[in-house]
C-alpha cells in the first residue's frame, strides 16, 4: 500500500524567512510525486511535480522541492517566504499501479508573518 | 493542461435531500475522479469514473450515496444523496493529464448540509 506523510499541520514562519515544508512517502514501486497548494475557498494548483527525472524540482512561484530516495523523502523549500505563500500545502504520490488517483498527505498549514 | 469547470461552486442544502455536482472538461479524458475534503481534512477519493463503464468506488463510499454518471469523455456529475449535516464537505473533481505524471483538479463545490 502507498502512503504520504506530512509532518507539521501547521508551520509558521517570518516573511522572508525560509519555508521547509515536510513531505515523506512510502511506496513499493518507484512513484511519482507532487506538491498542490490550496488557498482559501479554492481548488488545488499544482505546484511542481516529480516524475523520475532531475531530482531537484523547481516549480511555480519560487519552490522547489528534491526527491530522496535514500529517505523517502521529498520535501518542498522556499528561501524566503512571502505573505502570499500562506495557504494549505498538501504532498500527493501516484505509483504508477492500478489505481491511478492520487494518494494525499494530511496537509500542512502554512502561516507567514509580517 | 485541462480546464475544469465544476457547478455549483457552493450551495447549502437542506438535510434529506440530493445534490448533483457537475465536472466539465475542456478536453476529452479517460479518467475522472471524485475527491471529498472534510472541513480541516485532506482529500479523500470516493470514486473513479470512466467513460461508458461504471464508476468504481473507495472503500467506504457507496453508490446509494454518491451516484456517478460518465456519459461522455468530457463531462461527469456526482450525485450527494439523503444528505446528513456530515456531508457537509468540498467536493472536487479532477482529471489525469498524461498517464501517472499530471491530475488537474475544479475549484471544487463546497456543500453545507444544515
Amino acid at each position: 500500500a502507498q502512503s504520504v506523510t506530512q509532518l507539521g499541520s501547521h508551520v509558521s514562519v517570518s516573511e522572508g524567512a525560509l519555508v521547509l515544508l515536510r513531505c515523506n512517502y512510502s511506496s513499493s514501486v518507484p512513484p511519482y510525486l507532487f506538491w498542490y497548494v490550496q488557498y482559501p475557498n479554492q481548488g488545488l494548483q499544482l505546484l511542481l511535480k516529480y516524475t523520475s527525472a532531475a531530482t531537484l524540482v523547481k516549480g511555480i512561484n519560487g519552490f522547489e522541492a528534491e526527491f530522496k530516495k535514500s529517505e523517502t523523502s521529498f520535501h518542498l523549500t522556499k528561501p524566503s517566504a512571502h505573505m502570499s505563500d500562506a495557504a494549505e500545502y498538501f504532498c500527493a504520490l501516484n505509483s504508477q499501479t492500478g489505481r491511478r488517483a492520487l494518494t494525499f498527505g494530511s496537509g500542512t498549514r502554512l502561516q507567514v508573518q509580517p | 493542461s485541462a480546464v475544469i469547470s465544476q457547478k455549483p461552486s457552493r450551495d447549502i442544502c437542506q438535510r434529506g435531500t440530493s445534490l448533483t455536482i457537475q465536472c466539465q472538461v475542456d478536453s476529452q479524458v479517460t479518467m475522472m475522479f471524485w475527491y471529498r475534503q472534510q472541513p480541516g481534512q485532506s482529500l479523500t477519493l470516493i470514486a473513479t469514473a470512466n467513460q461508458g463503464s461504471e464508476a468504481t468506488y473507495e472503500s467506504g463510499f457507496v453508490i446509494d450515496k454518491f451516484p456517478i454518471s460518465r456519459p461522455n469523455l468530457t463531462f461527469s456529475t456526482l450525485t450527494v444523496s439523503n444528505m446528513s449535516p456530515e456531508d457537509s464537505s468540498i467536493y472536487l473533481c479532477s482529471v489525469e493529464g498524461q498517464t501517472y505524471t499530471e491530475a488537474f483538479f475544479g475549484q471544487g463545490t463546497r456543500l453545507t448540509v444544515v
